[in-house]
This record gives structure tokens, sequence and C-alpha cells, in this order.
């Protein structure tokens, strides 16, 4: 299956800091998505991206949908301490969601 | 808001056993999804449905696996002889249309399999 490897696979920071996050791929996809997931419970979409270049933004999160295809970015703002969690991204491709490896975020009050 | 539901939360069976994981997609969403998330691993792609046939399925599906969709609100996945490795979180999602790519998930169903 594919492979979408997302770096950094863990981050702590101080609230307040900014974040950013990036999923890379060997394919291209026609969807980008980014989700949230607590622990114990599902995934939580945060933004889908359906053109290259796309840049997104939902309150204090932005996403882009890279130039290539291949990649995607997420970025967070001013940390808060709900922010933690697991951030995974997925691609869309031949009628299937494709997940990455996650990143876990701890922010530090 | 709308909501994916799941049921139930946890159960727990004993390998070779039948279990039948139960989840209510959103009621206006037409294409409807399994995955399975091993402990610490990521979200992994087992089947979706639309039109009331299986549409795509990975490797992961195998003989094992069916789905249904009994009525117009239920969406069900059945291991028909559960082993360990089954042991997993089990999400349903579902999606409103082919042209959108916003997927749901329900809160997912902890299988586990002694």
């Amino acid at each position: 299956g594919q492979q979408l490897n997302q770096s950094p696979q863990s981050m702590f920071i101080q609230e307040g800091e900014d974040v950013s996050m990036n999923c890379t791929s060997s394919s291209i996809f026609n969807t980008w998505l980014w989700y949230k997931q607590d622990p114990g419970e599902g995934p939580v979409l945060l933004i889908a991206l359906y053109k290259a270049g796309e840049l997104t933004s939902n309150g204090r999160l932005t996403a882009q949908f890279g130039i290539t295809r291949k990649d995607s970015f997420l970025n967070i703002s001013a940390s808060i301490p709900s922010d933690v969690g697991i951030y995974f991204c997925a691609g869309y491709l031949g009628n299937q969601f494709y997940f990455g490896t996650g990143t876990s975020l701890t922010v530090i009050p | 808001e709308p909501e994916v539901t799941q049921t139930p939360s946890h159960q727990v069976t004993q390998m070779g056993q039948e279990v039948i994981l139960r989840c209510v997609p959103i009621s206006n969403h037409l294409y409807f999804y399994w995955y399975r998330q091993i402990l610490g691993q990521k979200v992994e792609f087992l089947v979706s449905f639309y039109n009331n046939e299986i549409s795509e399925k990975s490797e992961i599906f195998d003989d094992q696996f069916s789905v249904e969709r009994p009525d117009g609100s239920n969406f069900t996945l059945k291991i028909r002889s559960t082993k360990l490795e089954d042991s997993a979180m089990y999400f349903c999602a579902s999606i409103m249309t082919g042209w959108s790519y916003e997927q749901y998930f329900g809160p997912g169903t902890r299988l586990t399999v002694t």
C-alpha cells in the first residue's frame, strides 16, 4: 500500500508556540486531509485540501497541499493545551484513504 | 450536529468466535468505510461500501471479514473467526457524496481477542 511519512514523529512545545508538521509520500494524491485524534477516540477532520498549492485555514490551523502533490503541511499557531493529540495526514487515491504515521503533539502549559 | 455512532464501545471475545461491530453512519451519507487501528499505530483502511456493495477492500480484508448494510441505517463489520491479531480499534466512517472527501469517523469499537 501507499506509504505516507509524517515528521516529526513527536513534538514537545510550550503553550503559545507555533507548530509545523509535514507529510510526504512517494505517490501523488488528489486530496489531502488532516485529522486530530485524541486517546481512545476516532480521528476528527480538521482540514481538507483539493488542489495543488491550495492553502486553507481553520481557526489557528493552516494546511497546504504541496505543489508536487506528494506532500502536505500543517501549521498550528499559538498552541494551547487542548491541541494535545496525534495529528494524522491522509491522502485519497483510487477510492481509498491512506493514513500517515502520525505526529504526536504535547503542549506544556 | 450529526455524527457517526458505533456499538459496542468495547468488545471482548475469545479466539475463534464471531463478532459483529455495528455502525450508524450520518443519515444523508452514501459512502461508508471500516478502518482498523492497532494500538499505537496508524489508521489502516479495510473496506469501502457504496450502493450496497463493496467498492474497494484492502489486503487486510480477507475472507474472515464481511460487511453489510442490513437496513437503511446500520452498517456492520463481521469477523467470522477472530484471531489474536484482530485485537484493535475499529472505526467506521462515512462521506456524503463521491465529490466530497470529508470523511467523518465514529468513536470506534475496541476489540480485544483473548
